[in-house]
C-alpha cells in the first residue's frame, strides 16, 4: 500500500491567492483528518470526515479555509485568500473503520508571502 | 490549550542509554497514543494504550498509563541513533474519533 498521499509537497504562493491540497488517504479507511503543523501552536485538528461526511470542523480557523470530501479516495483542503500566517505544514491522516490509530501522509509545506 | 503536554520538551541522550517521556493530559480518554515524527516527515504510530490498560509493551517500547494521575509514560530502552526525533502523546476524549496532540519531546541520541 502507498500509503496516505498528499499533493503538493511544497507550495509557495503569495498573499491573496488561493490554495488547494489534495490528499488520497489509504484505500479502506472511512476516516479522514486535516491537521496543521506550526512551532507556535503545534499539531491542530482543523477538520474530520467519516465516510466522506465533515463530522468536526471546529479547528478549522475562519472562512477562508474550507475542506471537501467528495468521494472515498480524495479530499481537498482550500485556502482562499491565502495569508502569510497560513504558513505551516498541513497534513492529511487516514484511519480504518473500528480502529484508533491514524496514519499520516508526508504532509504539505505551505509558505505564503 | 492542549490535551497532552510532554515533559520534557527536550531530551538528549547517548546511545544505548534508557529515554523516558511523559505525558499529562486533562480530561478523561478513550485512549492514549504515542508518535514518533522524524524531521520533516509525518507521524508515525508507534502505540496505543487504552483506558483500562496499565502498561504495554513493543518491542523496545514500553507504555504506561496511570489514569488516576492523568499520564503516561513512553520508555525507549537501548536507545539507538534512528530513535532521534520528536515524540508526541495523542488523547482520544470519549466522545471518540478525534486525537488531541501534545505539544511533543525532541529526543535526540547520540552515537
Amino acid at each position: 500500500d502507498a500509503g496516505v498521499i498528499q499533493s503538493p509537497r511544497h507550495e509557495v504562493t503569495e498573499m491573496g491567492q488561493e490554495v488547494t491540497l489534495r490528499c488520497k488517504p489509504i484505500s479502506g479507511h472511512n476516516s479522514l483528518f486535516w491537521y496543521r503543523q506550526t512551532m507556535m501552536r503545534g499539531l491542530e485538528l482543523l477538520i474530520y470526515f467519516n465516510n466522506n461526511v465533515p463530522i468536526d470542523d471546529s479547528g478549522m480557523p475562519e472562512d477562508r479555509f474550507s475542506a471537501k470530501m467528495p468521494n472515498a479516495s480524495f479530499s481537498t483542503l482550500k485556502i482562499q485568500p491565502s495569508e502569510p500566517r497560513d504558513s505551516a505544514v498541513y497534513f492529511c491522516a487516514s484511519s480504518p473503520l473500528g480502529t484508533d490509530t491514524q496514519y499520516f501522509g508526508p504532509g504539505t509545506r505551505l509558505t505564503v508571502l | 490549550s492542549q490535551q497532552g503536554e510532554e515533559d520534557p520538551q527536550a531530551l538528549s541522550i547517548q546511545e544505548g542509554e534508557n529515554a523516558t517521556m511523559n505525558c499529562s493530559y486533562k480530561t478523561s480518554i478513550n485512549n492514549l497514543q504515542w508518535y514518533r515524527q522524524n524531521s520533516g516527515r509525518g507521524l508515525v504510530h508507534l502505540i496505543l494504550i487504552r483506558s483500562n490498560e496499565r502498561e504495554k509493551h513493543s518491542g523496545r517500547l514500553r507504555v504506561t498509563l496511570d489514569t488516576s494521575k492523568k499520564s503516561s509514560s513512553l520508555l525507549i530502552t537501548a536507545s539507538r541513533a534512528a530513535d532521534t526525533a520528536s515524540y508526541f502523546c495523542a488523547t482520544e476524549g470519549t466522545s471518540g474519533s478525534r486525537l488531541t496532540f501534545g505539544e511533543g519531546t525532541q529526543l535526540t541520541v547520540n552515537p
